[in-house]
């Protein structure tokens, strides 16, 4: 089993600040990660797929960089509905996600 | 616009089972791969189960493997999640989510997701 692991595990940012969250895979996972947000009691949302392409609707102060076993999705500007947990996702070899890492307002 | 709607958890006692829906709508059910993934209360994602578009292959996370199975109704355009000997460890929210891709080459990204249905295994 791939495991990834996230850093830091929780972050505390101003509005406007630029957050750099960091995933690791035991093991290489090609290009083959995702992102995704949870905000509090709801459902995860997608937000890049394949290290580095936006899903559907979401605004591009999200990116996604890295490949094999290290990645980073940045968040050039933080606007209040961005303060969330975020998990990233390998596909590589069936279908793990990480810990988690917990953005919070400072 | 794309719509899953999950119901069917509740409390139950271990050994027990319990059948979870995911009712979907907006889309052509039938095209795409459907998944459930799970998340403990206060804890991360696991995925949980897969199904393929037509229903044909369908695979396992090794923690549900041989307990939990996975099937759909393309006619009602409803996934399912059979859950037996159930366990202490299976309480979560399950959620169940539509692939990112159409057809038979799935690609195990989540790109919409119901709202969760609460399993709680208890005595």
């Amino acid at each position: 089993e791939i495991v990834l692991t996230q850093s830091p595990a929780a972050l505390s940012l101003s509005l406007g600040e630029r957050a750099t969250l960091s995933c690791r895979a035991s093991q290489s996972v090609s290009t083959y990660l995702a992102w995704y947000q949870q905000r509090p009691g709801q459902a995860p949302r997608l937000l890049i797929y394949d290290t580095f392409n936006r899903a559907t609707g979401i605004p591009a102060r999200f990116s996604g960089s890295g490949s094999g076993t290290d990645f980073t999705l940045t968040i050039s500007s933080l606007e209040p509905e961005d303060f969330a947990v975020y998990y990233c996702q390998q596909r590589s070899n069936w279908f793990t996600f990480g810990p988690g890492t917990k953005v919070d307002i400072k | 616009q794309v719509q899953l709607g999950e119901s069917g958890g509740g409390v139950v006692q271990p050994g027990r089972s319990l059948r979870l829906s995911c009712a979907a709508s907006g889309f052509t059910f039938s095209n795409y791969t459907m998944h459930w993934v799970r998340q403990a209360p206060g804890k991360g994602l696991e995925w949980v189960a897969v199904i393929l578009y037509d229903g044909n292959h369908k695979y396992y996370a090794d923690s549900v493997k041989g307990r939990f199975t996975i099937s759909r109704d393309n006619s009602k355009n409803t996934l399912y999640l059979q859950m037996n000997s159930l366990r202490a460890d299976d309480t979560a929210v399950y959620y169940c989510a539509r692939d990112l891709q159409s057809g038979y080459n799935y690609v195990a990204y989540f790109e919409y997701w119901g709202q969760g249905t609460l399993v709680t295994v208890s005595s």
